[in-house]
């Protein structure tokens, strides 16, 4: 089946700078891979996603990359803000939807 | 508000119990999932139902079973409880069969304590 690793657990970033997540996932056959954020006692909720027949997605400060061939995939977070602070987890699907273990995201003042 | 209800919120229970956790999902979604999060071990998925059939299965273990009613509010059963069983448990809802069609509505889920 399915297996997504994460990486890194933990990150801390200053205020504004940039913050980059990275996952990697092993069935070739998965071709959804969705973001989610989850704050700090809340509900993961979906904040972009990709499908494997697109290299590259943008909503304004948040991207994601996917490269079919590595089966790799990444979260890119510019210009971070205090708000951007939870645990942010990648999944990848074909027929379940598997998810990473996440990385909590730390922004420095 | 993702518009899906999980009940309880909070449940304390003793080791050798059974629990079980309700959820209904989002007006018109078919699909309901069941997740654990336990500390460091992200969201494990356990089961997947469309319209009142199991769909997909993952890691749940055999002392644990799910269901989904007509009404398509699902229920995930847990017994012979012990401690590594405290965690919290998603429930997510979405429209379609396929889970690589769209987003997953989680709901806040139900935080077991096993003492």
């Amino acid at each position: 089946g399915e297996n997504v690793e994460q990486h890194p657990s933990t990150l801390s970033v200053q205020e504004g700078d940039s913050a980059v997540i990275k996952c990697t996932y092993s069935d070739s056959a998965s071709n959804y891979f969705p973001w989610y954020k989850q704050e700090l006692g809340k509900r993961p909720q979906l904040i972009i996603d990709i499908r494997s027949n697109v290299g590259e997605k943008k909503d304004q400060r948040i991207a994601v990359t996917l490269n079919k061939t590595a089966k790799h995939f990444s979260l890119h977070i510019t210009e971070t803000q205090p708000e951007d602070s939870a645990v942010y987890f990648c999944a990848a699907t074909d027929d379940k939807i598997i998810f990473g273990k996440g990385t909590r995201l730390h922004i420095l003042p | 508000d993702s518009g899906v209800t999980q009940t309880p919120k909070h449940l304390i229970t003793a080791t050798g119990q059974r629990v079980t956790l309700r959820c209904s999902p989002r007006s018109g979604d078919l699909s309901v999932y069941w997740y654990q999060q336990s500390l460091d071990q992200g969201l494990q998925f356990l089961i997947q139902y469309y319209n009142g059939e199991e769909r997909a299965k993952g890691n749940i273990l055999e002392r644990f079973s799910a269901q989904q009613f007509p009404d398509l509010h699902s229920e995930l059963n847990l017994s012979s409880l012990e401690l590594g069983d405290s965690a919290l448990y998603f429930c997510a809802s979405s429209v379609d069969l396929a889970a690589n069609t769209g987003e997953l509505f989680f709901g806040e889920g139900s935080r077991l304590t096993v003492l």
